[in-house]
């Protein structure tokens, strides 16, 4: 069983309104990851981590910023959500290389009205 | 463009019917991953296949990868309420992961 962990579930704010969502792992693994998804599209990766004080930009670009300060804490942070913001934003930690098993939180939904 | 085209995208079926789920690209992938996503739930891994041409079996699923390696198939015989979820695929490409959009699969009891 995966032991990673993503707060909120569920998030309903007004735009404008400064949002981090969390996300920590027990595994020990050095590799995290943030995925949005959407309904019927793939998986975009928007921001990666090789490790502590390693943080990168991923394939779709996102106006959310990351940071990497402890192995197991990989919070996302939007200074000013806006409607276009809201998605399914989806945790991820591996060990070994970037194409190796994903182990996924179960999600944080952020609606912004 | 999505780099790994999944169909169908929507299926829903009867309980004990079997099912196919497809995974198709034009690029070559070092390896493939399937994964479920339930409701509510984050994706978790099925298998991974590696080898073009293998076929993993789990329990009533069927994996294979093409010999080409481009394309993958999922095929559940007995389908049951359980297998009901999203199932996605995801092809690795040097360092990279790709992820398709994915199958929603009903299985009605």
């Amino acid at each position: 069983e995966a032991d990673i962990y993503q707060t909120p579930r569920y998030l309903v704010i007004g735009t404008g309104k400064k949002i981090t969502l969390e996300c920590s792992q027990t595994m020990g693994h050095d590799k995290m990851y943030w995925y949005q998804q959407d309904p019927g599209m793939e998986l975009h990766l928007i921001h990666y981590s090789y490790g502590v004080n390693s943080t990168e930009k991923g394939d779709l670009s996102s106006e959310s910023t990351v940071s990497r300060i402890r192995t197991e804490h990989f919070p996302l942070t939007l200074e000013s959500a806006r409607p276009s913001h809201t998605s399914q934003y989806l945790c991820a930690s591996s060990e070994g290389g970037f194409t190796g098993e994903l182990f996924f939180g179960e999600g944080s939904r952020l609606t912004v009205l | 463009t999505q780099l790994l085209e999944q169909s169908p995208q929507f299926l829903s079926i009867q309980e004990g019917e079997n099912l196919t789920v497809y995974c198709n690209s034009s690029s070559v992938f070092s390896s493939l991953q399937w994964y479920r996503q339930e409701p509510g739930e984050g994706p978790v891994l099925l298998v991974t296949v590696v080898t073009g041409g293998e076929v993993k079996k789990l329990k009533r699923l069927t994996f294979q990868f093409g010999d080409a390696r481009k394309d993958s198939s999922l095929h559940i015989t007995a389908a049951q309420p359980g297998d009901t979820g999203l199932y996605l695929c995801a092809g690795a490409n040097g360092y990279k992961l790709s992820f398709g959009a994915g199958t929603t699969v009903t299985v009605r009891a």
